[in-house]
């Protein structure tokens, strides 16, 4: 079984749109991140997110969101998505990475 | 606050060749460290650990050692071959003192991509 799993795997949208990211993980951890890798390969943190609570948020605009329904589940909202938000999306648990989304804003 | 720098790319190898990616850290604590490896088109994939002084962690014949009075966490592998072709980075981790267990926050170096010739 995938230990962290993320969909879709790639997500094509126009500027404007509200999009999601959904991340699941089955490790039993409280603990849950996303990262954003840029063009140029570089990653770095943008959540942390602890039995519903934000435990990091590093300078990431209040256009992104995380969201947490259960312990196993933290979704990623972007508002008004911005060219500039084409990036690769990872969600982690401890130092473990789902395979990532695409995220193509045209 | 903590940083991770690692040895400028792209590295381009003969297959069979050894292979060393410096990584050096900064940070406060005592961080657990890793390397991580990004094939084309794919995902994060943990290739090693280590969490104390002097571990190492190896897997598919890559080996690093945790060096604390160097600050140092180099890749190595002692013959390289095409598939070995991918992104690598090296990450740590802030393990807090109270943290209540891991602390998994990574800050990550800027990766260093592998070319491996047949």
């Amino acid at each position: 079984d995938t230990a962290v799993s993320q969909t879709p795997k790639y997500l094509v949208t126009q500027m404007g749109n509200d999009k999601s990211i959904k991340c699941e993980q089955n490790l039993g951890h409280d603990t849950m991140y996303w990262y954003k890798q840029d063009s140029k390969k570089f990653l770095k943190i943008m959540f942390s997110y602890n039995n519903k609570e934000l435990i990091i948020n590093e300078t990431v605009p209040n256009r992104f969101s995380p969201k947490s329904p259960d312990k196993a589940h933290l979704n990623l909202h972007i508002n008004s998505l911005e060219l500039g938000d084409s990036a690769v999306y990872f969600c982690a648990v401890a130092q473990y990475f789902g395979p990532g989304t695409r995220l193509l804003v045209l | 606050g903590n940083s991770v720098t690692q040895m400028e790319g792209p590295v381009t190898l003969s297959e069979e060749a050894f292979l060393t990616i410096n990584c050096t850290y900064t940070a406060t604590g005592y961080p657990s460290l890793f390397w991580y490896v990004q094939y084309p088109g794919e995902g994060l994939q943990l290739l090693l650990k280590a969490t104390k002084a002097d571990d190492k962690g190896s897997n598919k014949g890559f080996e690093a050692t945790y060096r604390k009075e160097t600050t140092s966490f180099h890749l190595e592998k002692g013959s390289v071959q095409v598939s070995d072709s991918a992104v690598y980075f090296c990450a740590l981790s802030d393990r807090r003192a109270g943290s209540g267990g891991s602390n998994y926050k990574l800050t990550f170096g800027k990766g260093t991509l592998l070319t491996v010739n047949p």
